[in-house]
C-alpha cells in the first residue's frame, strides 16, 4: 500500500515566522513531487512541483526533497495570514503517469 | 495554466436519485480526472478520463455508479448514481498541465462540486 504520510496540525506560526511542513512517503521509487494549497472550500490549487533531490525556491516558498530519506518538505517564509489553508503533499510514484497519491494535508494557522 | 469550470458548484439530492456534474476546460488536454474528497479527508481519484476511450476506474469505483464520459477533448462529465448520504462529498475534475513552461505530470484542478445527499 502506497502511502503519503503527514502531520495533520494544525501547525501554528506568528506573522513573519518560517513555517516548515512535511511530507513522508513510502515508495521509494517515486519521481514526481507537489504540494498544493487548499483554502476552506475552495479546491486544491498547485504551489510548487520537484522531481530532483535538493531545494527548490519560488518566492517565499522552497520545496525540499530528499530521496534517500523519503521526505519532501515545503518551507513558507515571512509567512502571512492569506497563508492559512491546508497544504497538501501529493506523490506520483509512476514517471509518465498522473496516479498521484495525496496526503492529509497540514493545516497552517499564522497568527497575526 | 488552463481555465476549468464545473457545474453545478453544489448541489443537494436525495438518495436514489443520480447527479451528473460537468467539467468544461477552456483548452484542449488529453488527459481529464475525476476525484472525490470527503469531508475531513484528503483527495481520493476516481478515474482518469481520456478522449476516444472509455475511463479508467481506479480500485474501489466502479463504472455503474459513477458513469464518466468524455466527449471531445474540452469537456467530460462524471455522474453519481442512485446516490446515498455516504456519496456526499466534493467532487473534483483535474487536468494536466499543459505546454507553456507548465511542470511535468502536473494537475490543475476545477473549483469542485459540494454534494450533499438527504
Amino acid at each position: 500500500q502506497k502511502e503519503v504520510e503527514q502531520n495533520s496540525g494544525p501547525l501554528s506560526v506568528p506573522e513573519g515566522a518560517i513555517a516548515s511542513l512535511n511530507c513522508t512517503y513510502s515508495d521509494r521509487v517515486s519521481q514526481s513531487f507537489f504540494w498544493y494549497r487548499q483554502y476552506s472550500g475552495k479546491s486544491p490549487e498547485l504551489i510548487m512541483s520537484i522531481y530532483s533531490n535538493g531545494d527548490k525556491e519560488d518566492g517565499r516558498f522552497t520545496a525540499q526533497l530528499n530521496k534517500a530519506s523519503q521526505y519532501v518538505s515545503l518551507l513558507i517564509r515571512d509567512s502571512q495570514p492569506s497563508d492559512s489553508a491546508t497544504y497538501l503533499c501529493a506523490v506520483n510514484p509512476l514517471s509518465g503517469t498522473y496516479k498521484y497519491i495525496f496526503g492529509t494535508g497540514t493545516r497552517l494557522k499564522v497568527l497575526a | 495554466s488552463a481555465v476549468i469550470s464545473q457545474k453545478p458548484s453544489r448541489d443537494i439530492c436525495q438518495r436514489g436519485t443520480s447527479l451528473t456534474i460537468q467539467c468544461q476546460v477552456d483548452s484542449q488536454v488529453t488527459m481529464m480526472f475525476w476525484y472525490r474528497q470527503q469531508p475531513g479527508q484528503s483527495l481520493t481519484l476516481i478515474a482518469t478520463a481520456n478522449q476516444g476511450s472509455e475511463a479508467t476506474y481506479e480500485s474501489g469505483f466502479v463504472i455503474d455508479k459513477f458513469p464518466i464520459s468524455r466527449p471531445n477533448l474540452t469537456f467530460s462529465t462524471l455522474t453519481v448514481s442512485n446516490m446515498s448520504p455516504e456519496d456526499s462529498s466534493i467532487y473534483l475534475c483535474s487536468v494536466e498541465g499543459l505546454g507553456g513552461g507548465a511542470a511535468k505530470e502536473t494537475q490543475y484542478f476545477g473549483p469542485g462540486t459540494r454534494l450533499l445527499v438527504l
